[in-house]
């Protein structure tokens, strides 16, 4: 079976400060992982997707992850947090086995200090 | 190119009524998902449509039910509501029925049910 975890279920950075969003996965096969944003009171926008191509996927909003089998981990990052990054992120698996396409992680909010 | 949109934004029924949500995927995108999100629960799977068909369904009771038009528009219904029901539903689409095909979320439907 296919799940996703994420470790922190809230997050709080300084303006400036590095960011870390933490997500593991388990899988018996290669899996596709995405990263998720959601703005208060609007739905999910797509950051990132791993696909099995390169293991650093930069995405929108200078947000990258990196792909480490080894450590079944797909962690987000970004050098440095501004005030329009508070929202909730979302990391997600693929999963063939169930008629789910998708299987969302718990979501960890990020929230800026000034 | 249009997002996805859905109808209304803000629901406010009574427990024992029904709804019906609505879901226009972005041109060209033939699959339709619905999700349920929840504080408690999360982000739960509802159903997929793919051309009028459903793919696939999520475990809920047969009070939710949905279908897909010819125009690739979506509505999903639940009968009798439940205090648990009070939600945001979700709708994606994608251009195809594949697992990998990326999945673009509309805004979201807030149901309150008092």
């Amino acid at each position: 079976a296919q799940s996703v975890t994420q470790l922190g279920s809230h997050v709080s950075v300084s303006e400036g400060a590095l960011v870390l969003l933490r997500c593991n996965y388990s899988s018996s096969v290669p899996p596709y992982l995405f990263w998720y944003v959601q703005y208060p009171n609007q739905g999910l926008q797509l950051l990132l997707k791993y696909t099995s191509a390169a293991t650093l996927v930069k995405g929108i909003n200078g947000f990258e992850a990196e792909f480490k089998k080894s450590e079944t981990s797909f962690h987000l990052t970004k050098p440095s947090a501004h005030m329009s990054d508070a929202a909730e992120y979302f990391c997600a698996v693929i999963l063939y086995s169930s008629a789910s396409k998708i299987i969302f992680g718990s979501g960890t909010r990020l929230s800026i200090r000034p | 190119k249009a997002g996805v949109t859905q109808t209304p934004r803000y629901l406010i029924k009574t427990r024992g009524q029904q709804v019906t949500l609505s879901c226009s995927p972005i041109s060209g995108h033939r699959s339709v998902s619905w999700y349920q999100q929840t504080p408690g629960q999360g982000l739960q799977f509802l159903f997929e449509y793919f051309s009028e068909t459903q793919r696939n369904k999520g475990n809920f009771p047969g009070r939710f039910s949905g279908r897909q038009f010819s125009n690739s528009r979506s509505e999903m219904n639940v009968s009798t509501l439940e205090l648990g029901d009070s939600a945001l539903y979700l709708c994606a689409s994608s251009l195809g029925a594949e697992y990998t095909d990326t999945q673009y979320f509309g805004p979201g439907t807030r149901l309150t049910v008092l």
